[in-house]
């Protein structure tokens, strides 16, 4: 059982680029979001989705892009990468989020924009 | 607009000690209360989850309760030891299928 998988673990962008960050999970979970994690913040939710089809806006959106073509996979794409957004990126899923089923997280992906 | 404060930021304790980690929450109106740990450079591992309707769950060594009411929820660590060392983040599950974070507490535990 893999639980959620995130790909790549690192990578360095310049500005300007896009690049999508993958996450998939295979526990038939309904509830997958993206997180950001920096250093004196916490974490901040992007975007989430409550199935296949469904996503919406979190705390902070903007520069970034999610589809949930399938109820396994939820990518988030970077438009156009800014330094700003120079963070630890982590995608959870869960049941759903009023059950009593824990969030589960993928180990992470460090994105530096140069 | 929900906040969760953690106190303290940072906690050092000898091995064997006996500590409580605190989160507070801003809105009542949560759904349920996670507790996680992690690991430098790892992702998050939930702990405990306790339901709105809860007052308390147990995992091993580690208790959490929640006073809804009041907006505060602490975690136990009983008889810590180093491996206990991590961050642990609080978390709190609102509505419009939001989870808010809290900044953690950052413990270590020395043998």
């Amino acid at each position: 059982n893999a639980g959620v998988t995130q790909t790549p673990k690192f990578q360095v962008l310049k500005t300007g680029q896009s690049m999508t960050l993958q996450c998939a999970q295979d526990m038939n979970h309904e509830y997958m979001s993206w997180y950001r994690q920096d250093p004196g913040m916490g974490l901040r939710l992007i975007h989430y989705s409550v199935g296949a089809g469904i996503t919406d806006q979190g705390e902070v959106p903007n520069g970034y892009n999610v589809s949930r073509s399938t109820t396994e996979d939820f990518p988030l794409r970077l438009l156009s990468a800014a330094p700003s957004q120079t963070s630890v990126y982590f995608c959870a899923s869960s049941y759903s989020l009023y059950s009593n089923q824990p969030q589960h997280f993928g180990d992470g992906t460090r994105l530096s924009i140069l | 607009k929900q906040e969760v404060t953690q106190i303290p930021a940072a906690l050092s304790v000898p091995e064997g000690e006996n500590l409580v980690l605190n989160c507070s929450f801003t809105d009542s109106a949560i759904y349920n209360l996670q507790w996680f740990r992690q690991d430098p450079g790892k992702g998050l591992t939930s702990l405990l989850l306790i339901q709105s309707s809860q007052r308390e769950q147990t995992s091993g060594r580690l208790n959490a309760s929640l006073d809804k009411s009041s907006g505060r929820s602490t975690l136990y660590i009983a008889a810590s030891q180093p491996g206990d060392s991590a961050t642990y983040l609080c978390a709190v599950g609102g509505s419009n299928y939001k989870l808010t974070f809290g900044k953690g507490t950052l413990l270590t535990v020395n043998p």
